[in-house]
């Protein structure tokens, strides 16, 4: 069965590094989202973003954020400048249809700012 | 007022009963309704999809949809210990990028 694949599966930064996490979405999937699961609360929206741009945006996207489809097969979410805060789970997620049938997650990054 | 409403739980159900887990949520635009199954330190995992008022069943699983109530639920049955996870309730606008909202998720327990 098709997967979504995260990198890595843990990073550990310094607080005010820069961090990129790394998504290969499904091969025939137009749709790419990144969430984010703070320990012990739910998961939340970060963003969509289809036809090469951002659909999409929650209030804690904000400057810090980017994402970009370097190729035809990355999906990358950078955080500029980490704080503690930052610390998560991430989860890149895609989809054919866009929402109309659910999303396909990766395994996830846990991301540990110190 | 949430987006997406769920008892966080622990629903804790013996081997092989009916398990029953409800959500409620505010966005009455909502069109395509999702139960995610999330594992500790997992990703979530969709399980379930329903589009239309009622019923529909898939397996040990039967999603249930109320749009003039706002209420969606999951029943699991034969419940087995593989089952325990947080289950996600998560609406979603059809169409496109939309984005898919999660609650906070119920947390069931079977107990062997």
């Amino acid at each position: 069965e098709p997967e979504v694949t995260q990198t890595p599966s843990h990073q550990v930064t310094q607080m005010g590094q820069e961090v990129i996490l790394r998504c290969v979405p499904i091969s025939n999937h137009l749709y790419f989202y990144w969430y984010r699961q703070i320990l012990g609360q739910k998961v939340e929206f970060l963003v969509s973003f289809y036809n090469n741009e951002i659909s999409e945006k929650s209030e804690i996207f904000d400057d810090q954020f980017s994402v970009e489809r370097p190729d035809g097969s990355n999906f990358t979410l950078k955080i500029r400048s980490t704080k503690l805060e930052d610390s998560a789970m991430y989860f890149c997620a895609s989809s054919e249809t866009g929402s109309n049938y659910g999303y396909t997650f990766g395994s996830g990054t846990r991301l540990t700012v110190v | 007022q949430k987006e997406v409403e769920q008892n966080s739980g622990p629903l804790s159900v013996p081997e092989g009963a009916i398990a029953s887990l409800n959500c409620t949520y505010s966005d009455r635009v909502s069109q395509s309704f999702f139960w995610y199954r999330q594992y500790s330190g997992k990703s979530p995992e969709l399980i379930m999809s329903i589009y239309s008022n009622g019923d529909k069943e898939d397996g040990r699983f039967t999603a249930q949809l109320n749009k003039a109530s706002q209420y969606v639920s999951l029943l699991i049955r034969d419940s087995q210990p593989s089952d325990s996870a947080t289950y996600l309730c998560a609406p979603a606008h059809s169409g496109g990028y939309q984005k898919v909202t999660f609650g906070i998720g119920t947390k069931l327990q079977v107990i062997p």
